[in-house]
């Protein structure tokens, strides 16, 4: 059983579509981190959020924290080819070590 | 600006053979971390280090060894290697302001 459980496993949409991908945990996080991972790279970070309830916006992206700070979402406006990858989340447990969900495969169709 | 460099990038060895792959970073950061990456289970992680000469177990440390002699190397050895290490491997480093990690290590064991 993972500790961070995301939703759905694989997304394929058409360029243009809104989607909103899920990370959920029973476990308390004291900060909930985003990767995009491209095929044959590691995984490159987007976000870091801190507090319950937070929002952050990236370009297309918004990012919000749980405010019981178990579970976060990323929402993509308008998706575009380039967005094609695996979305991950991660927490810390014990201090820097990362725990990761295991990943939504997004594939944006031009 | 190199970040995390790991070596090989591809590897195939047959099942009892040994073999260290190697991961540097140059950003002086403190904390470095193996992971494993396989189909559906995310990144798991391996072994990890705190600083020179301190390492430490991660969730799935059987069969592999590390050691940190200084800061910037932290290569991970499989020892005798079983068809069960066939995986993707992610070295990665650091900071409070999030993770840093290489372009990964694809290797089959048959």
């Amino acid at each position: 059983t993972q500790l961070l459980e995301q939703s759905p496993q694989f997304l394929s949409i058409q360029e243009g579509e809104n989607l909103t991908v899920y990370c959920n945990s029973s476990s308390v996080f004291s900060s909930l981190q985003w990767y995009r991972q491209e095929p044959g790279e590691g995984p490159v970070l987007l976000v870091t959020v801190v507090t319950g309830g937070e929002v952050k916006k990236l370009k297309r992206l918004t990012f919000q924290f749980g405010d019981a700070r178990k579970d976060s979402s990323l929402h993509i406006t308008a998706a575009q080819p380039g967005d094609t990858g695996l979305y991950l989340c991660a927490g810390p447990l014990y201090g820097n070590k990362l725990v990761f969900g295991a990943g939504t495969i997004l594939r944006v169709k031009s | 600006n190199a970040g995390v460099t790991q070596t090989p990038k591809f590897q195939v060895l047959k099942t009892g053979q040994s073999m260290t792959l190697q991961c540097a970073q140059d950003m002086n950061h403190e904390y470095m971390s193996w992971y494993r990456q396989d189909p559906g289970m995310g990144l798991r992680l391996i072994h990890y280090s705190v600083g020179a000469g301190i390492t430490d177990q991660g969730e799935v440390p059987n069969g592999y060894n590390v050691s940190r002699s200084t800061t910037e190397d932290f290569p991970l050895r499989l020892l005798s290697a079983a068809p069960s290490q066939t995986s993707v491997y992610f070295c990665a480093s650091s900071s409070k302001l999030g993770y840093t990690f290489g372009s990964g290590t694809r290797l089959t064991v048959v």
